[in-house]
């Protein structure tokens, strides 16, 4: 039992480029989400989903996209790559109850 | 508007004493409310969380301690170890379709030998 994955666990991108984050999970799990965790500043919610085919925006969409065509993946998209999202980007899931949220294992991201 | 407020951001103790962690939220709507704790390098974890039915829950070392009326919750760790040196989160939410778990800023445990 793998819980969360995400790829890659570290990259560098140029500004203006683009890159998809990768999160899978193989709990069966309906919600998933991904925060993003700047230093000293806690976790903020970038995007969610409630289930396959249905996202939503957290507290800062802005310059990310997600999507989820399977309960498995939920990938996240940086369009045009800057160094305000420089950070470390946390994918989670947990089923419908009030259970515990799993988390990856994080990607760091330096945008240079 | 910051819907959770957490502290001290920073704490050391010495080994064998009490770490005590304080969250204050917004929300009368929250009914869940979770620690989670992370070491460096690694995602966050789920701790110890209550329900606002009961004022306290104790596992092990950890307790947490709600006041509904003040809107506080808070995280006590006795006989703190070196190996609880971590960055611990409250973490409040509801039940409700469509909603997520807002995190406070965290506080960084040193506990020291």
């Amino acid at each position: 039992n793998a819980g969360v994955t995400q790829t890659p666990k570290f990259r560098i991108l140029k500004i203006g480029q683009s890159m998809t984050l990768q999160c899978t999970q193989d709990m069966n799990h309906n919600y998933m989400y991904w925060y993003r965790q700047d230093p000293g500043m806690g976790l903020k919610l970038i995007y969610y989903s409630v289930g396959a085919g249905i996202t939503d925006k957290g507290e800062v969409p802005n310059g990310y996209n997600v999507s989820r065509s399977t309960t498995e993946d939920f990938p996240l998209r940086l369009e045009l790559a800057a160094p305000s999202q420089t950070s470390v980007y946390f994918c989670a899931s947990r089923s419908t109850g009030w259970e515990k949220l799993f988390f990856g294992s994080g990607t760091q991201l330096s945008v240079l | 508007q910051q819907q959770v407020k957490q502290s001290p951001q920073s704490l050391i103790v010495q080994k064998g004493g009490i770490s005590i962690i304080n969250c204050a939220y917004e929300n009368t709507a929250f009914d869940y409310f979770p620690w989670y704790q992370q070491f460096p390098g690694k995602g966050p974890a789920l701790l110890i969380a209550i329900r606002p039915d009961v004022s306290e829950k104790k596992e092990g070392r950890f307790t947490i301690s709600f006041n509904k009326s003040a809107k506080q919750f808070s995280l006590h760790i006795m006989d703190s170890q070196p190996g609880d040196s971590a960055t611990y989160f409250c973490a409040p939410g509801t039940n409700q379709a469509g909603t997520a778990l807002i995190f406070g800023k965290g506080t960084t445990l040193s506990v020291s030998s």
